[in-house]
Order: C-alpha cells, then structure tokens, then sequence
C-alpha cells in the first residue's frame, strides 16, 4: 500500500522489555521523524532522519534507539520500557527538510503504547 | 512557554460561524506550518506559511504570521461539524529540521 504506514498499531507491554515500533514509507521521502504525543504536551519529537544511516535526536530522545538502514523504514526501539512512555507514537515522513519551502509532514496512523 | 503554543486550548462555536486559534513561537523560522488532527487519527497538514509572507489563503483557511511578535493565527471561515478537530501548529529554528509542535486547540463545531 501505498503511504506511510506504522505497526503494531496498538501494543501492550511490560517495565524493562524492549519494544520496537515500525515505520514504512513508500514515497521514498529523505526525511523520517517519530514523536510523541501525550496529553498536555502536544507532539514531541524524539527522533529524525534526514537520510539512511543518518539519525539525530529530538526533544525527547532518552530511553530511545533509532535507525534507518534504508530509506522506507525507520524504527523505533525502546531498550527498557518504563511507564513514561506510555504513550502515542507518530511516524512521520517529508520530502525536504525544515528549510526548504515546501516540507509538508506527511504522518502515519499512530502506534498507541502502554507500558505496564 | 513551549514554542509553538496554541490559544485557545479549546473553542466552541456554531456552525457556519469563523473559527480563530493563535500561535506563539520562540525562535526565528523558516516556516509554519498548520495542522489537523482528527480524534485517534495521524495529523494532516493544512498549510504552511513562509516567513517572508504575511498572510496565505488555501479555501476557507486564512493564515497570518508575524514574525516581529512570533506569532501566527489560524483563521477558519463559514464553520463546518466536520471541521471539530484538534489543530497545531508547526516550527522549526531556522537551519534545523527539529520541529516543535504546540499543545493544539480542540475546536468543536456545533451543528
């Protein structure tokens, strides 16, 4: 399918397991990035990709792995999950980066987290 | 405050009447960008505003930014039920792709 897709879209989880969240784009955009979203903060971004095999952090990056072996695919790892991350996560992916005049975010359905 | 807050956090109107939400933001920028998110759902972009524009218009959406004060407003005419949604607003400092996006404004459209 054509888009930008995330899986699982709803995962339950334990204190110290590791999890990871996929992302699939098939626009072959440069740029990938992964937020969060939690009430009263609005999104939060934990990671971006500007490229394969390049990866910076965000706001948000403690407890977070990421990285981008190919273009489409852009996971998320938590290496021990903790209840603070209890949340929803967003994929995202832009065709330019953030000074170019057009860098749209087009984002993926949500993946909705819960750490037990 | 975060960069990129929204005011109102939430509004209430009638349909058909016009919806405003405001945007405040910290550093110097590129752009700005609109978006909206339907409950549960990913969030779409609406439109985006360079800094060396003052105002843009896409359909019943009016944006204006001003960059002296930081701040953009988000203006939706002629109301619809199926506008009800959550929107936020969008930045990055220039020179950066780390956006931030605000806390977002939940508007509901009474019909």
């Amino acid at each position: 399918d054509a888009g930008i897709t995330q899986s699982p879209r709803y995962k339950i989880t334990e204190t110290g397991r590791q999890v990871t969240l996929m992302c699939h784009q098939t626009w072959s955009h440069s740029y990938m990035f992964w937020y969060r979203q939690d009430l009263g903060h609005g999104l939060r971004l934990i990671y971006y990709s500007a490229a394969a095999d390049i990866t910076d952090k965000g706001e948000v990056p403690d407890g977070y792995v990421v990285s981008r072996s190919k273009t489409e695919n852009f996971p998320l790892t938590l290496e021990s999950a903790t209840r603070s991350q209890t949340s929803v996560y967003f994929c995202a992916s832009s065709s330019f980066g953030g000074g170019a005049s057009r860098n749209e975010q087009f984002f993926g359905p949500g993946t909705r987290l819960t750490v037990l | 405050s975060q960069q990129g807050e929204e005011d109102p956090q939430a509004l209430s109107i009638q349909e058909g009447e016009n919806a405003t939400m405001n945007c405040s933001y910290k550093t110097s920028i590129n752009n700005l960008q609109w978006y909206r998110q339907n409950s549960g759902r990913g969030l779409v972009h609406l439109i985006l505003i360079r800094s060396n524009e003052r105002e843009k218009h896409s359909g019943r959406l009016r944006v204006t930014l001003d960059t002296s004060k930081k701040s953009s407003s988000l203006l939706i005419t002629a109301s619809r039920a199926a506008d009800t949604a959550s929107y936020f607003c969008a930045t990055a400092p220039s020179g950066t792709y780390k956006y931030i996006f605000g806390t977002g404004t939940r508007l509901k459209v009474l019909a």
